[in-house]
């Protein structure tokens, strides 16, 4: 079965700043999707930016990117000049061909004035 | 405008009692879910449908039932076999189920049960 890790329970950043989110996964295939979702705090999921396995190019979305590690099973998020809006649950999801979305347990970023 | 709607956003019964969970898109998708969050638990799927009249039992299913007789809907049953029901719970629809995994889930803005 599919898992997706995030280790970090809990994030800081300050204004301005840069935050990067970790997620790893354990897959023994080749070709998949990998997700970050936000949920504010209204608890509306949305979509933040999407990356497909075999795309070298790591996705980018405004001040979100992601830094692919395939071979390490490594896709985490990278919040530039974070805002107050950004406050929110992140959580790293994946899916294959053949199955739903499997999502991690979240990573809650807390952004200070 | 398109979307997901769940309703109602907060819902309280008593123990025993089953209660149902709705769950309407207009976005003509063909996939519909059901997940539970719960505090540091993340999203864990219930049951899913791919196609109307056709549901797949999720990583949590026991306690929980479902019915798919038309696209737009997929109502989910919080049984009294459910242990511990008081959760938070989302719906989301995709385009396409299994064999379109670029698709993204789109989410309605869940229900709080609680039971007493």
């Amino acid at each position: 079965a599919q898992t997706v890790t995030q280790s970090q329970p809990e994030m800081s950043v300050q204004e301005a700043e840069t935050v990067t989110l970790s997620c790893t996964y354990d897959t023994s295939e080749s070709d998949y999707y990998l997700f970050w979702y936000k949920q504010p705090p209204s608890r509306q999921m949305i979509l933040v930016i999407r990356q497909e396995a075999y795309k070298q190019q790591n996705a980018t979305e405004n001040r979100f990117s992601v830094n692919f590690q395939k071979a390490a099973k490594s896709f985490s998020l990278k919040i530039s000049d974070s805002q107050l809006g950004d406050a929110a649950m992140y959580f790293c999801a994946y899916r294959t061909l053949y199955s739903t979305l499997t999502f991690g347990k979240g990573t809650m970023l807390l952004v200070s004035p | 405008d398109g979307g997901i709607t769940q309703s109602p956003k907060y819902l309280f019964r008593k123990e025993g009692q089953n209660v149902t969970l709705s769950c309407e898109q207009n976005l003509n998708h063909d996939a519909m879910y059901w997940y539970r969050q719960d505090p540091g638990q993340g999203l864990r799927l219930i049951y899913y449908s791919q196609i109307v009249n056709d549901f797949q039992k999720g990583d949590i299913a026991e306690g929980y039932s479902v019915s798919r007789e038309k696209k737009e809907s997929f109502p989910l049953t919080v049984t009294s076999a459910q242990k511990n029901p008081t959760a938070f719970y989302l719906c989301a629809s995709s385009p396409q189920g299994q064999g379109y995994m670029n698709t993204e889930a789109f989410f309605g803005q869940g229900t709080r049960l609680t039971v007493v």
